[in-house]
């Protein structure tokens, strides 16, 4: 099975800063999809973003975009001008193309400081 | 926005209790999903539903648990005999297509007493 690791248990970032989330990802597959959900204090999942591995221009969704290495297996989530309610814990997923199965890493818990 | 709603938010259940947990996924969307979440882990995969048919499970979806889509907006888990273990909150997702993104419902926190 597809693993999945975020090794930032926890992270900060000031308000108005940027901050980046890791993940790693291990796969013996070429074709796949990457996300990023995000679960605030009420625990719904929450889409923030997505990458076909296919696609080689890094995704972008407003003050969000990744940095996706395909050779490294390294698809990190950038927050730029960070806000409180960007306070939240961050999940990276993993997708394979033919497979229906997500695989979520152990998650980052992202607090915001005013 | 469409989104996928659960119900109940809440469910608290005597041990050895069947319980069923109910979703009504985007309407347009093919795929269904059952993950869950013991509190403090991360989100694991339990089962995927197509076509009327479950199209993949993971090893924690046993002969307990059960899906079903009763009609053509409801898709319920139903756990026959909870235990304690069970406990944890209970994500229905659907997505329109095999490779797109999964959208969540806001969950069903199930407590096993």
């Amino acid at each position: 099975a597809q693993t999945v690791t975020q090794s930032q248990p926890e992270m900060s970032v000031q308000e108005a800063e940027t901050v980046t989330l890791s993940c790693t990802y291990d796969t013996s597959e070429s074709d796949y999809y990457l996300f990023w959900y995000k679960q605030p204090p009420s625990r719904q999942m929450i889409l923030v973003i997505r990458q076909e591995a296919y696609k080689q221009q890094n995704a972008t969704e407003n003050r969000f975009s990744v940095n996706f290495q395909k050779a490294a297996k390294s698809f990190s989530l950038k927050i730029s001008d960070s806000q409180l309610g960007d306070a939240a814990m961050y999940f990276c997923a993993y997708r394979s193309a033919v497979g229906n199965q997500f695989y979520f890493g152990t998650g980052t818990s992202l607090t915001v400081i005013p | 926005e469409p989104e996928v709603t659960q119900t109940p938010s809440h469910q608290v259940t005597q041990m050895g209790q069947e319980v069923i947990l109910r979703c009504v996924p985007i309407s347009n969307h093919l795929y269904f999903y059952w993950y869950r979440q013991i509190l403090g882990q991360k989100v694991e995969f339990l089962v995927s539903f197509y076509n009327n048919e479950i199209s993949e499970k993971s090893e924690i979806f046993d002969d307990q648990f059960s899906v079903e889509r009763p009609d053509g907006s409801n898709f319920t888990l139903k756990i026959r005999s909870t235990k304690l273990e069970d406990s944890a909150m209970y994500f229905c997702a659907s997505s329109e297509w095999g490779g797109g993104a999964i959208f969540f419902g806001p969950g069903t926190r199930l407590t096993v007493l």
